[in-house]
């Protein structure tokens, strides 16, 4: 079964404007953490924000915000201010139970975002 | 400046051919990790290390290997026995994850492995 779901293979948004990619989970965990990553063309997967089930509030990092809903279990990345610059594929992940697994990271499909100016 | 790097970036590899791939750390993080990615796709976990001389499957080890002998180095060998190697493999680390949620897993800049 999926545990990350990302359900918008692609998506627009115009320059300046706002965008929330979605992200779903399945976990009966009771302590679990959410992370976001970009990946550009050129490969590398570069973190953005983090999101733990036990925190209250929903996560901000700059431009970066985490709309966490636990009861519907979802964890959408809201960017705000696009820039051209942010055109990439966006992936949401999961960690489970690291005291057995080593911190391993689950992945959703991802988003391509693109960004039109 | 810290960081992972991996090598080759483009990689072709015959049939029955073994081939490896290099990552190297200088970040001091104790747990490495390798991910394939195909087109289209997230990532799923090769193999991992949480320490030297020790390391764990993960989801897709057949047809893969890897050895640990230093802290800084943590090689994949894509074997024969792999049948669809074609991918995009992205080497991770951090420092040992044991009972920490919030701790990020830093990635390398990928090698692309193509069929001949």
């Amino acid at each position: 079964a999926q545990k990350i779901t990302q359900t918008q293979p692609g998506m627009f948004v115009q320059e300046k404007e706002a965008v929330t990619l979605d992200c779903t989970y399945d976990t009966s965990d009771q302590s679990y953490g959410l992370f976001w990553y970009k990946q550009p063309s050129s490969g590398e997967m570069i973190f953005l924000i983090y999101q733990g089930s036990y925190d209250e509030q929903n996560a901000t990092e700059g431009r970066y915000s985490l709309n966490f809903q636990k009861a519907r279990k979802s964890a959408n990345l809201v960017i705000s201010a696009s820039q051209l610059g942010d055109s990439a594929m966006y992936f949401c992940a999961m960690r489970e139970d690291p005291y057995n697994q080593g911190g391993k990271l689950i992945f959703g499909q991802g988003t391509e975002l693109s960004v039109k100016p | 400046d810290g960081g992972i790097t991996q090598s080759p970036k483009y990689l072709f590899r015959k049939e029955g051919q073994n081939v490896t791939l290099s990552c190297e750390q200088n970040l001091n993080h104790d747990a490495m990790y390798w991910y394939r990615q195909d087109p289209g796709q997230g990532l799923r976990l090769i193999y991992y290390s949480q320490i030297v001389n020790d390391f764990q499957k993960g989801d897709i080890a057949e047809g893969y290997s890897v050895s640990r002998e230093k802290k800084e180095s943590f090689p994949l060998t894509v074997t024969s026995a792999q049948k669809n190697p074609t991918a995009f493999y992205l080497c991770a680390s951090s420092i040992d994850l044991t009972g920490f949620w919030e701790e990020t897993q830093y990635f390398g800049p990928g090698t692309r492995l193509l069929v001949l």
